[in-house]
């Protein structure tokens, strides 16, 4: 249980375009969801948080009119990269957070690799 | 605040030795604690999670992790190191008033040498 799906794995695009990412938790409900940047070698940085049914919280430095982010489910929260530049080429990595009981866990998704030409 | 430190940003050990993996974190309320392991261009899987019950924390493929109050500590170790743990592992810690954010260590590299 607790499988976390991302579509696509990879994207390029053109600079300018915009690359739209889903997040969907396959087998529970996520009331929150969660989207993270990792650069190559380093550690998870958190972008934002996406809550069900409404504006998602973003992290202090992330543009929030460029990464656009909607979770209209309990099953699917997507992130728009809009107006993709190269510096937004990067390894995109979202979770769900799991409740059961009094736990909480948040099971990652396998990544989605943008690379903005 | 929370914050994590991971001691040792690659570790090389070899087939069969035992793998110790130290994570040191700071928060002001008890925490939550996760070691996920990460595999070359995939997402986190969850090794195991500390949550205020036992604290030796068994988890997947024969890792274990000790959480102890009184050094901030969370290490993660296994017995018998395979070719196939060799990865990047991550120490996590989440505070449920944070949000259930996860603030993450800077990671470690296990390299296994045969």
């Amino acid at each position: 249980g607790a499988v976390v799906s991302q579509h696509p794995s990879r994207v390029i695009c053109k600079s300018g375009t915009s690359v739209k990412i889903e997040c969907r938790s396959l087998d529970f409900q996520a009331t929150t969801m969660f989207w993270y940047r990792q650069f190559p070698k380093k550690s998870l940085m958190l972008m934002a948080t996406s809550n069900e049914g409404s504006k998602a919280t973003y992290e202090q430095g992330v543009e929030k009119d460029k990464f656009l982010i909607n979770h209209a489910s309990l099953t699917l929260s997507t992130l728009t990269v809009t107006s993709a530049h190269p510096e937004d080429s990067s390894f995109y990595i979202c979770s769900a957070l799991r409740l059961a009981g009094a736990e909480e866990t948040q099971y990652f998704g396998p990544g989605t690799r943008l690379l903005v030409l | 605040a929370q914050s994590v430190t991971q001691l040792g940003s690659h570790v090389s050990v070899s087939e069969g030795a035992l793998v110790l993996l130290r994570c040191n974190y700071s928060s002001s309320v008890p925490p939550y604690l996760f070691w996920y392991v990460q595999y070359p261009n995939q997402g986190l899987q969850l090794l195991l999670k500390y949550t205020s019950a036992a604290t030796l924390v068994k988890g997947i493929n024969g890792f274990e992790a000790e959480f102890k109050k009184s050094e901030t500590s969370f290490h993660l170790t296994k017995p018998s190191a395979h070719m196939s743990d060799a990865a990047e592992y991550f120490c996590a810690v989440s505070e449920k008033a944070a949000g259930n954010k996860l603030t993450f260590g800077g990671g470690t590299r296990v390299l296994v040498k045969p």
